[in-house]
């Protein structure tokens, strides 16, 4: 069925660049997405990438999308303490834009 | 104003009783979500629904059951309540068809 593989853990120093991976199995997704969730707090949408794309860029936020790989990835350049969260990637399942398969989430703790 | 909200935060219920989890949207959206939030953070849709259809992903019991009184809101009903029920539920809203999905805070259900 339908997969989306995320690394669990990623620590990084305060004004490094993070990279958090994704891989996905829908090759019908249109759209996949990038979700930020604060402890204790629900899921809040970073930023999305249609399918045709390979590269979106919003202020510290990089998306890099290989469709042929299915390969996803989100680069937080100057990665600030308050970048700290848990980032999950998303595709839209069987290509409608509403039902998302999420990834387990990546952990991303910065230090200072 | 919050956009998604979700009535209780907390829920704390014995083995067996049946509950509810309400949740409102003041978006104006056709479109609402439920998913489930486990305790190793892994997040998976349950339902999905607009006006016009409920999308059940088959994993769920049917002893969950969505029950929406307008298109405003989408409560969670629980019968039988097991100890595996135990997570946190999201309550999330989009417009039909749209890419972005917002999320409520959140209620964490604890089953004793």
């Amino acid at each position: 069925g339908e997969d989306v593989e995320q690394s669990l853990f990623l620590s990084v120093r305060e004004g490094d660049s993070s990279v958090i991976n994704c891989t996905y199995t829908d090759s019908s997704s249109t759209y996949l997405y990038w979700y930020k969730q604060e402890p204790g707090a629900g899921l809040q949408l970073l930023t999305y990438i249609f399918s045709n794309m390979d590269m979106k860029q919003d202020q510290r936020l990089t998306v890099l999308l290989n469709k042929k790989d299915k390969h996803l990835s989100l680069r937080i350049a100057d990665t600030q303490t308050g970048d700290s969260a848990i980032y999950f990637c998303a595709e839209a399942y069987g290509g409608s834009q509403g039902n998302l398969i999420f990834g387990k989430g990546t952990k991303l703790s910065v230090k200072p | 104003d919050t956009a998604v909200s979700q009535t209780p935060k907390y829920l704390v219920t014995q083995m067996g009783n049946d509950k509810s989890i309400k949740c409102e949207q003041n978006l104006g959206h056709d479109t609402m979500y439920w998913y489930k939030q486990d305790s190793k953070k892994f997040l998976k849709i349950m339902f999905s629904y607009n006006n016009k259809e409920l999308i059940i992903n088959e994993t769920v019991p049917n002893r969950f059951s969505p029950k929406s009184p307008d298109k405003a809101h989408l409560n969670l009903h629980i019968n039988s309540l097991e100890l595996g029920d135990s997570a946190v539920y999201f309550c999330a809203s989009s417009q039909a068809g749209g890419r972005e999905q917002f999320f409520g805070p959140g209620t964490r259900l604890t089953v004793l």
